[in-house]
């Protein structure tokens, strides 16, 4: 069964870090996996999504980076802001289970301090 | 290009009672999963439908229902409800039309408070 992972469960950073949120799963056989941000009591908005065959996706300030083999992604965020806290959720698409189920992590709550 | 929409976004009910959670997907989109999303579990996939079909179910009681329509739209419902089924129920739709680049997108959720 897929299991995801997110390290840190928590990071406050100073306005203008650039950081890395770590994303870890088990079972390599995937699709793709997405990167979520959710504002507090609001749905998630979908940041990126790199498909199996990649290494990397692009997005302003943000690049997330895919290593199918060991299992693991990062999302790197640059020149950090305050409107970047949020919760930041990491997903993968399972090829062992249907295209509409994601298995999430349990996600890294970002503080951006000014 | 109107996002997935859920109605409603909040609810109290007592415990017994039923509830219906309607989720609209984007326009094209074929596919709705449900989601419930407490702080003790994180995000928990309740069911997937595809063309009015079940494909996929999650791991929760029988007490958890759903449906969808022909124009897409999906409905879930919560018999009996309890307590520990407070929650903020999410809604996703895709397109199905590429397996590597099949992205879902969120509704705003139903915040459900069961007394």
């Amino acid at each position: 069964k897929q299991e995801v992972t997110q390290i840190p469960a928590a990071l406050s950073v100073p306005e203008g870090e650039n950081l890395v949120l770590n994303c870890s799963f088990t079972d390599s056989a995937i699709y793709n996996l997405q990167w979520f941000r959710q504002d507090p009591g609001k749905g998630l908005t979908s940041l990126l999504l790199i498909q199996s065959s990649q290494r990397e996706q692009t997005s302003g300030r943000l690049n997330a980076s895919l290593d199918k083999s060991s299992g693991r992604s990062t999302l790197y965020i640059a020149a950090s802001q305050p409107g970047d806290s949020a919760t930041y959720l990491c997903a993968v698409n399972d090829r062992g289970s249907t295209l509409g189920r994601l298995y999430f992590g349990r996600g890294t709550q970002l503080t951006v301090w000014p | 290009k109107a996002g997935v929409t859920q109605t409603p976004r909040y609810l109290i009910k007592t415990r017994g009672q039923q509830v219906t959670l309607s989720c609209s997907p984007i326009s094209g989109h074929r596919s709705v999963s449900w989601y419930q999303q407490t702080p003790g579990q994180g995000l928990q996939f309740l069911f997937e439908y595809f063309s009015e079909t079940q494909r996929n179910k999650g791991n929760f009681p029988g007490r958890f229902s759903g449906r969808q329509f022909s124009n897409s739209r999906s409905e879930m419902n919560v018999s009996t409800l309890e307590l520990g089924d407070s929650a903020l129920y999410l809604c996703a739709s895709s397109k199905r039309t590429s397996s590597s680049t099949d992205t879902q997108y969120f509704g705003p959720g139903t915040r459900l408070t069961v007394l």
